[in-house]
């Protein structure tokens, strides 16, 4: 079965500082893989996807990730942390059709001043 | 243009009681989804909708019921509340793929803001 694993819970940057959040999947077939963010009360925002082609794909907010098949890895990136990045990230993959997606845990960021 | 709305946003409800939480989308999207959000889980997916009149069982769908009536509109149901229930309630909706009004496929997925449920 697909499932997605996001290792870090909790994440604490300094404004300006670089960014990595990890995404692993587990899915047999090339899969659709997205970064949606949400903001504290909000809902979800996508913030990138990656379908097929070239594998770092660029995304809103300035954030970048990379699509590594042989690691079965998809992670989000950022070179400088801003204090509006502050949320929950979540890492999906699709789900065999009509747009269902499978969520990983989430990692909350925290950045601080 | 409002995107999905969720109704209500917050509710407290007794063991036993039902209750309904409505979403409406006004972008005209095919696909919708109830997801339900706890924490360290992220989001599971209860039950979704390809089209008007049609539902379909997720990951958790136990204890929940939906309906379609209207393309716009996407009700989740419970019948009898159990604490277990208590959970950020999410609806979403999206078009199909390849489907998109430019023809392209985007595969993005529009959020409500939530609707906090708590069972007692």
């Amino acid at each position: 079965a697909q499932s997605v694993t996001q290792p870090d819970i909790h994440i604490t940057v300094s404004e300006g500082a670089s960014l990595e959040l990890r995404c692993n999947y587990s899915y047999g077939a090339t899969p659709y893989l997205f970064w949606y963010v949400q903001s504290p009360g909000q809902g979800l925002q996508l913030l990138l996807k990656y379908f097929s082609g070239d594998t770092l794909v660029q995304g809103i907010k300035g954030f970048e990730a990379e699509f590594k098949r042989s690691q079965s890895s998809f992670n989000l990136r950022k070179p400088s942390v801003h204090w509006s990045d502050a949320a929950e990230y979540f890492c999906a993959v699709g789900d065999g059709g009509y747009n269902k997606l499978i969520f990983g845990a989430g990692t909350r960021l925290a950045v601080h001043p | 243009n409002a995107g999905v709305t969720q109704t209500p946003k917050f509710r407290v409800l007794k063991t036993g009681q039902s209750m309904t939480l409505l979403c409406a989308q006004d972008m005209n999207h095919e696909y919708m989804y109830w997801y339900r959000q706890d924490p360290g889980m992220g989001l599971r997916l209860i039950h979704y909708s390809v089209g008007e009149g049609t539902t379909a069982k997720g990951e958790v769908p136990d204890g929940y019921n939906v309906s379609r009536l209207k393309k716009q509109n996407f009700l989740l149901g419970l019948e009898s509340a159990a604490p277990s229930q208590t959970s950020v309630y999410f609806c979403a909706s999206s078009y199909p793929q390849g489907a998109g009004t430019s023809g392209l496929y985007t595969g993005e997925l529009f959020f409500g803001e939530g609707s906090r449920l708590t069972v007692l």
